[in-house]
């Protein structure tokens, strides 16, 4: 099964309101990567924590991370429809070749306007 | 402008006909990857590259070929396509020392 694992599959709210997904792994990483991707168009990268952090913001995405729970969390705060999109994060794993990524399966976020 | 290339972006062929899907980088980047997309499936990685004729398997990689000759190009190869390789593909590359990936806009290959 996939290393990333993302919940919700799926999640909607109106503009405004705060979007959160989780991402959880099975095995030590290196660091977790957040990316973003519009309706069948190429991901785009939003953020990246590594494994020594505990969080990291960039304007209004807030990042944890939880290396004992093996797990991270992304925080999309007063939403907007623009935001609307599927959320994937990927991690790269300790013991690996370096170029080596895993991706979860993704979080639909739509945002009502 | 930094960007990431594929070529072609749609294509539909036939089981057995050799297709090679082109992918090309302008940032100097040593790191390329291909994936793959299906529904319910998120992206999957085929192959991935470290840097000029060093390549390694991805989770999926049966049925897929990949050269890199140089460093700004990595052709994604199928010798013969068959129906369950129907998919969105995607080339993405990122630098030494940074795991952000940069991607192309996709291909999507429908194989009949």
């Amino acid at each position: 099964s996939q290393q990333g694992e993302e919940d919700p599959q799926a999640l909607s709210i109106q503009e405004g309101e705060n979007a959160t997904m989780n991402c959880s792994y099975k095995t030590s990483i290196n660091n977790l990567q957040w990316y973003r991707q519009n309706s069948g168009r190429g991901l785009v990268h939003l953020i990246l924590i590594r494994s020594n952090e505990r969080e990291k913001h960039s304007g209004r995405l807030r990042v944890t991370l939880d290396t004992s729970k093996k797990s991270s969390s992304l925080l999309i705060t007063a939403s907007r429809a623009a935001d609307t999109a599927s959320y994937f994060c990927a991690t790269d794993l300790t013991n690996t070749n370096a170029g080596k990524s895993t991706f979860g399966d993704g979080t639909t976020l739509t945002v009502k306007p | 402008e930094a960007q990431v290339t594929q070529n072609p972006r749609y294509l539909i062929t036939v089981t057995g006909k050799k297709l090679t899907v082109t992918c090309s980088q302008n940032m100097n980047h040593e790191y390329m990857s291909w994936y793959r997309q299906d529904p319910g499936l998120g992206l999957r990685q085929i192959y991935y590259s470290m840097n000029v004729e060093v390549t390694d398997k991805g989770d999926v990689p049966e049925g897929y070929k990949v050269s890199r000759k140089e460093k700004r190009n990595f052709p994604l190869i199928l010798e013969s396509p068959s129906p369950n390789q129907t998919s969105l593909y995607f080339c993405a590359s990122s630098g030494q020392g940074s795991y952000e990936q940069y991607f192309g806009p996709g291909t999507r290959l429908t194989v009949t």
